[in-house]
């Protein structure tokens, strides 16, 4: 059965760092595309960033663009968010989820997510 | 940026009743769109992608449809399971984004 199971959450001070990890099992992630979504507290849903299966070509929303990094361990079978310059605006739940396809589709598995808090 | 906008916000419905969900794309999208399902405290869970292409292990009592711009989620013979948020979701264009969601009470 394929899952997700994200960790690295916690409370952070506005400009500090967070990473973030997604443990995938029973896929290979070099076969698919991965991607985190945020959701902040009471909220909808927000996409973050992506990461294509095959190539590894990134993608990210506005608003955390050139603060956060995906990356993966092929090794590992993890992902990872690398969030910097961390605002009080990204105080969310961060759900880590596997594509459809190498590089688009929908989220067809979700992890069960991690809270993010930042705040002095 | 695709603005993906839902209505309504809330649905009041009976169990055994039909609920009918609205996404509206601001651009084509064609039928890259997927409806979600999100109960408190959870994870949100694919219904529906492609459009009317249900998920695995997904009743049929959950139906979508549309194409372009205009895209419905039907729920017919609501179950007490089925009082959730729902969110539709474009992934025809950077950035990725869904919908403001539809809240089905009872």
């Amino acid at each position: 059965e394929e899952q997700l199971l994200e960790s690295g959450g916690g409370l952070v001070q506005p400009g500090g760092s967070l990473r973030l990890s997604c443990a995938t099992s029973a896929f290979t992630v070099t076969n698919y595309a991965m991607t985190w979504v945020r959701q902040a507290p009471g909220k909808g849903l927000q996409w973050v960033s992506a990461i294509s299966g095959g190539a590894g070509v990134t993608y990210y929303a506005d608003s955390v663009k050139g603060r956060f990094t995906i990356s993966r361990d092929i090794s590992k079978s993890t992902v990872y968010l690398q969030m910097n310059s961390l605002r009080a605006e990204d105080t969310a739940i961060y759900y880590c989820a596997k594509r459809y396809y190498d590089d688009g589709g929908a989220f067809d598995i979700w992890g069960q997510g991690t809270l993010v808090t930042i705040s002095s | 940026e695709v603005v993906m906008t839902q209505s309504p916000a809330t649905l009041s419905v009976s169990p055994g009743e039909r609920a009918t969900l609205s996404c509206r794309a601001s651009q084509s999208i064609k039928r890259n769109l997927a409806w979600y399902q999100q109960k408190p405290g959870q994870a949100p869970r694919l219904l529906i992608y492609d459009v009317s292409t249900r998920a695995t292990g997904i009743p049929a009592s959950f139906s979508g449809s549309g194409s372009g711009t205009e895209f419905t989620l039907t729920i017919n013979s609501l179950q007490s399971e089925d009082f959730a948020v729902y969110y539709c979701q474009q992934y025809n264009n950077w950035p990725l984004t869904f919908g403001g969601g539809t809240k089905v009470e009872i």
